[in-house]
């Protein structure tokens, strides 16, 4: 079945090196979330997208990231400037309504 | 300020017995819970949810309690079966389709 695909699974970026992030949702569903995973840690919430409308960002650690969905499918996240503490999983998930589904993750080091 | 906590970072259970997990939560806001199960290099997986105005739910070998008062939660594998060892997280949200917060995780081993 179509899941959450995430993309690239694995990122080795240098520090100051920008890098980009890539989440497809389930068809349909119109909610999509993003987290950061550090090691032994739960998830933390980034940002949420209701189609192309990036309701909350709250959850940004700096303006060095920026996620957009522009129509309202595909998302990416991006990181400007990497710094060696951006160094985590990143999950992106996608809801219908009340469930959020989740990808197996990009997986950053920054070196 | 850590508001889902899953306090044993992990649990051992001999395999045909039961498995329980525990969540505590300090928002009373809080009205929707879920369980995931997670893989090594895999996304987390949903399991099972509860809103707030159930005490229980089951779905075959899995049973999600919910004490509001205590602002417990607990998980019930019966019987565990080794394809349950996995880490087991407890999510929390104040809105049923908005940002989940989430427990630090609880590592389940099932023995064989």
């Amino acid at each position: 079945g179509a899941g959450v695909s995430q993309s690239p699974r694995y990122k080795v970026a240098k520090r100051g090196q920008d890098v980009a992030l890539r989440c497809d949702p389930i068809s349909g569903h119109v909610s999509l979330f993003w987290y950061q995973q550090a090691l032994g840690q739960g998830p933390e919430f980034l940002t949420y997208f209701q189609n192309e409308a990036q309701l909350d960002k709250s959850g940004l650690p700096s303006d060095r990231f920026f996620a957009e969905r522009p129509e309202g499918s595909v998302s990416t996240l991006k990181i400007q400037r990497t710094q060696q503490e951006d160094s985590a999983v990143y999950l992106c998930a996608s809801s219908p309504q009340e469930t959020q589904y989740f990808g197996p993750g990009t997986r950053l080091l920054v070196l | 300020d850590q508001q889902v906590k899953q306090n044993s970072p992990s649990l051992s259970v001999q395999e045909g017995r039961i498995s329980i997990l525990n969540c505590d939560y300090t928002n009373s806001m809080f009205d929707y819970f879920l369980w995931y199960k997670k893989y090594p290099a895999e996304g987390p997986t949903f399991l099972i949810s509860i809103s707030s105005i159930k005490d229980k739910n089951e779905d075959g070998r899995f049973t999600v309690f919910l004490n509001k008062s205590a602002k417990h939660l607990s998980l019930h594998i019966v019987p565990s079966q080794p394809g349950d060892s996995a880490v087991y997280f407890c999510a929390a949200s104040a809105d049923s389709n908005y940002q989940l917060i989430w427990g630090a995780g609880t590592k389940l081993i099932i023995k064989p």
